[in-house]
């Protein structure tokens, strides 16, 4: 079984402040996605990163796969409250019997206060 | 509007009564996934499937059964529902390949008591 560890599971800052979400795992994998999610829906996706080093950036959200492939990182700056919710990495299994599997993250519940 | 529906999107029952939620998605994904999620355990993997007839258990998979029999359909069945089965379930499709990004269903929350 695949692991995939978040952290920190709460994040609760004040608009304006920086803050990075960590996903860590000995299991390399295929891609690597981040989602978020509101209260009462489903995940909504928010980038996929496939390349080892790979640095992906979303307006203020920065994202990077590890070298490795093993591990992921989301950096926000300037955090807004719009910016509050619950974010969760999944890695994709890389092959063998792995191959179709998706395993997330504890998920980290972010606060942003205005 | 591509999306992905479940249904329903409560549901309270028994224990032991059997039902069935419904997933479908109209993006002709081949790719079509069961999660369930609980708090501080984040969404864990239940059943997952490639193509049509083509199924596989993900990491918790006791208790659960599903189907593929066409490709925008993949229902999740509980023969005799447990209340450690409470939870909130989430549909999603993928069109696979190297990027496995899924579009989640909006989710069903099952009280079994």
């Amino acid at each position: 079984t695949q692991l995939l560890e978040q952290s920190p599971q709460f994040l609760s800052i004040q608009e304006g402040e920086n803050l990075t979400v960590y996903c860590n795992s000995s299991s390399v994998f295929s891609s690597l996605q981040w989602y978020r999610q509101e209260p009462g829906e489903g995940p909504v996706l928010l980038v996929t990163v496939v390349t080892g080093g790979e640095v992906k950036k979303l307006k203020r959200l920065t994202f990077q796969f590890g070298d490795a492939r093993k591990d992921s990182s989301l950096h926000i700056t300037a955090a807004q409250p719009g910016d509050t919710g619950l974010y969760l990495c999944a890695g994709a299994g890389a092959g063998g019997t792995s191959y179709g599997k998706l395993t997330f993250g504890q998920g980290t519940i972010l606060t942003v206060h205005p | 509007e591509a999306q992905v529906t479940q249904n329903p999107r409560y549901l309270i029952t028994v224990t032991g009564k059997k039902l069935t939620v419904t997933c479908s998605q109209n993006m002709n994904h081949e790719y079509m996934s069961w999660y369930r999620q609980d708090p501080g355990l984040g969404l864990r993997q239940i059943y997952y499937s490639m193509n049509v007839e083509v199924t596989d258990k993900g990491d918790v998979p006791e208790g659960y059964k599903v189907s593929r029999k066409e490709k925008r359909n993949f229902p999740l069945i509980l023969e005799s529902p447990s209340p450690n089965q409470t939870s909130l379930y989430f549909c999603a499709s993928s069109s696979g390949t190297d990027r496995w990004e899924q579009y989640f269903g909006p989710g069903t929350r099952l009280t079994v008591t």
